[in-house]
């Protein structure tokens, strides 16, 4: 079974610039999450879908930060513009019925 | 709000030695509870989880914990560690329908 995929894996940009992340689940997984790590420090939740509904985004800077899921499948993250405290983890995760999440590999975001 | 507290954040220990990493969480209702590690260079993977039924969880690895309620705890064990289990260590909590909320992680060196 294919586990939960993200990309780019590393990414470098300026600050300033956008940026998006995408996250595949594994399939039949209806909750799917996006989790911000920094160094240090555990995941942190920036939003929850339960399929195509955003169900807790309360942790999400919605004025830079903005999530999709289209058709309850696959999500993208993206953030415009980024400033330099944005550098970190971001995991997705995916779960069936809210019971234990899988996570995905990560992208490493550096803005510099 | 609920909140994970992991009491050590950084645990060395020589090959052979008793693991006892400490986890206690805020929320009052039920819960379901999650170990999760992470080895170096990979992703979150879960080691163990409790739902209901026994408060001792058997895990992967010779890994175990123990939920106690009266106590808001939910504390991993292993009799034995070895060098492979250098990681970092993460208890989760989700109270049911809720965000999983993870503690700060506790990163456990085993000197070989």
């Amino acid at each position: 079974e294919a586990g939960v995929v993200q990309s780019p894996r590393y990414k470098i940009i300026e600050k300033k610039q956008p940026v998006a992340f995408w996250c595949n689940p594994i399939s039949g997984h209806n909750t799917l999450y996006w989790y911000l790590q920094n160094l240090g420090q555990g995941p942190e939740l920036l939003i929850r879908y339960e399929n195509e509904e955003a169900v807790d985004d309360s942790q999400l800077p919605k004025d830079r930060f903005s999530a999709e899921r289209l058709k309850g499948v696959d999500s993208t993250l993206k953030i415009q513009p980024a400033e330099l405290g944005d550098s970190a983890v971001y995991l997705c995760a995916s779960s069936f019925e809210n019971t234990e999440a899988f996570f995905g590999q990560g992208t490493r975001l550096t803005v510099v | 709000a609920q909140s994970v507290s992991q009491h050590n954040h950084h645990v060395i220990l020589s090959e052979a030695a008793s693991l006892e990493l400490g986890c206690n969480y805020s929320y009052g209702g039920t819960v379901n509870l999650f170990w999760y590690v992470q080895y170096p260079g990979q992703h979150l993977q879960l080691l163990l989880k409790y739902f209901s039924g026994d408060p001792l969880v058997k895990g992967i690895k010779g890994f175990e914990a123990e939920f106690i309620k009266s106590k808001f705890s939910f504390n991993l064990r292993k009799p034995s560690v070895q060098w492979s289990d250098t990681a970092e260590y993460f208890c989760a909590v989700n109270a049911h329908g809720n965000k999983l909320v993870f503690g700060a992680g506790t990163i456990l060196r085993v000197k070989s």
